[in-house]
């Protein structure tokens, strides 16, 4: 079974639309979150940290539940410029970092 | 930008040959990782050094090795590459374990 799983798209949205993305992974132990953009063969950039309590970063909203081991993104009102891949990254051990394959977004005027 | 460099930026290898990918951490972080990332795939991490020394690896070959300075610059060495090395590969750095990464632009290895 994959360290994380991502639904991975597409996602083709109008501008001003409402996404949401899903992110689940296998290890309890896991113990810190991320979510990463890639833009087209660039490297990853981070988002934003997902924190237990949940957080907000502007238009970004991240959410974690541990009980169902579970991550999820929330951009609200798209922009052109948010067209991306989505990474949902996940670090067990300190050290090793597992990325899921990403959820790819497209923002449609 | 994250200041992470990398060098080179595109590199064209044949099967069988060695390879050596240069990386320079942000100022101020002693921990790199490097991943590789094949086409329509997240990154996956090959390895990680802390302070000089190997700190955890992922499932890749002993072909791959790698090595950090006291600079904290690191380096990737592939041996006997093989067609699947094909990828792009990214080093990370970051100011401690389990804290956020920060990657480099990537070098982009064909190997025909």
């Amino acid at each position: 079974r994959k360290e994380v799983e991502q639904d991975p798209g597409p996602f083709n949205v109008p501008e001003g639309a409402t996404v949401a993305f899903n992110c689940t992974y296998s290890n309890s132990a896991s113990q810190s979150f991320f979510w990463y953009r890639q833009d087209c063969r660039k490297e990853p950039k981070l988002l934003m940290s997902v924190y237990s309590s949940g957080n907000e970063d502007g238009r970004f909203t991240a959410q974690l539940n541990r009980a169902s081991q579970y991550i999820s993104l929330l951009i609200r009102d798209s922009k052109l410029s948010d067209s991306a891949t989505y990474l949902c990254v996940v670090n067990r051990d300190g050290n090793q970092f597992y990325f899921g394959t990403g959820t790819s977004l497209t923002v449609i005027p | 930008e994250t200041g992470v460099t990398q060098s080179p930026t595109h590199l064209i290898k044949t099967r069988g040959q060695q390879v050596t990918l240069r990386c320079s951490s942000q100022s101020g972080h002693n921990t790199v990782s490097w991943y590789q990332q094949a086409l329509g795939q997240g990154p996956q991490f090959i390895f990680q050094y802390y302070r000089e020394e190997e700190n955890g690896r992922g499932n890749f070959p002993p072909r791959f090795s790698g090595l950090q300075f006291p600079n904290y610059s690191s380096e990737l060495n592939v041996n006997a590459l093989e067609l699947d090395d094909s990828a792009l590969y990214l080093c990370a750095s970051t100011p401690g374990q389990g804290y956020e990464q920060y990657f480099g632009p990537g070098t982009r290895l064909t190997v025909t």
